[in-house]
């Protein structure tokens, strides 16, 4: 079993749609979760950032640990096509400096 | 402020050269972290260098593949003879901070192996 499992897609939506993007993990140490937007040809860029369970909310983003079901969602609210990118989902343990990555989810957000 | 600066942004190598991939981090980062992204797979993590030290390399092959931040200079991923497996987007991030999981990315090194 993968450490972190993410479902690559490809998922396609209309403009305006909600979003939601999740990982499972099995690792009960991951304390640090986060996620990252790629665009083609371009390194990730930091979306969201959280420790620990709950829910953090950035704009349009909002992030969802749960930590007992060993889940985290991401979800994007009015997506607009400026969107349309690979999502990746990253975790961590405490202490450590290693960032464990999903496969990422290919989003088109179609106008 | 310039971000992290990668280069080059395309590198072909035959088998059996070398590659040598730069990395500037941003202003005021001491920590670099390399990863690697082979097609269909998401980043894997090869190194952790503070300046002038390798923390943590437990990413890394363990033959043909070295990694150094001098004191000066950027920090350099060296892949020598290269095969094909060694195909893929090798991407920088460095922090100013231990444990600042906010990293930020270079656009990354797209390295062809022929």
């Amino acid at each position: 079993q993968k450490e972190v499992e993410q479902d690559p897609g490809p998922l396609s939506v209309p403009e305006g749609a909600i979003v939601s993007l999740n990982c499972t993990y099995s690792n009960s140490a991951f304390q640090y979760f986060m996620w990252y937007r790629q665009y083609s040809r371009k390194g990730p860029e930091l979306l969201m950032y959280t420790y620990s369970s709950g829910n953090k909310e950035d704009g349009r983003f909002t992030a969802q640990v749960d930590k007992s079901s060993k889940y985290i969602s991401l979800f994007i609210r009015d997506s607009q096509p400026s969107d349309s990118a690979t999502y990746l989902c990253a975790m961590t343990k405490g202490g450590s400096e290693k960032l464990v990555f999903g496969k990422g989810t290919k989003l088109t957000v179609n106008p | 402020n310039a971000g992290v600066m990668q280069n080059p942004r395309h590198l072909v190598r035959r088998r059996g050269q070398e590659a040598r991939l730069r990395c500037s981090p941003m202003k005021g980062h001491s920590h670099v972290y390399w990863y690697r992204q082979l097609p269909e797979e998401g980043l894997k993590f090869m190194v952790y260098l503070q300046k002038e030290n390798i923390i943590d390399e437990s990413g890394m092959p363990k033959e043909r593949f070295s990694a150094e931040f001098p004191k000066e200079g950027p920090s350099i991923l060296r892949i020598q003879q290269v095969v094909r497996g060694d195909s893929a987007a090798y991407f920088c991030a460095s922090s100013p901070l231990e444990a600042n999981y906010g990293y930020t990315f270079g656009s990354g090194t797209r390295l062809t192996v022929v």
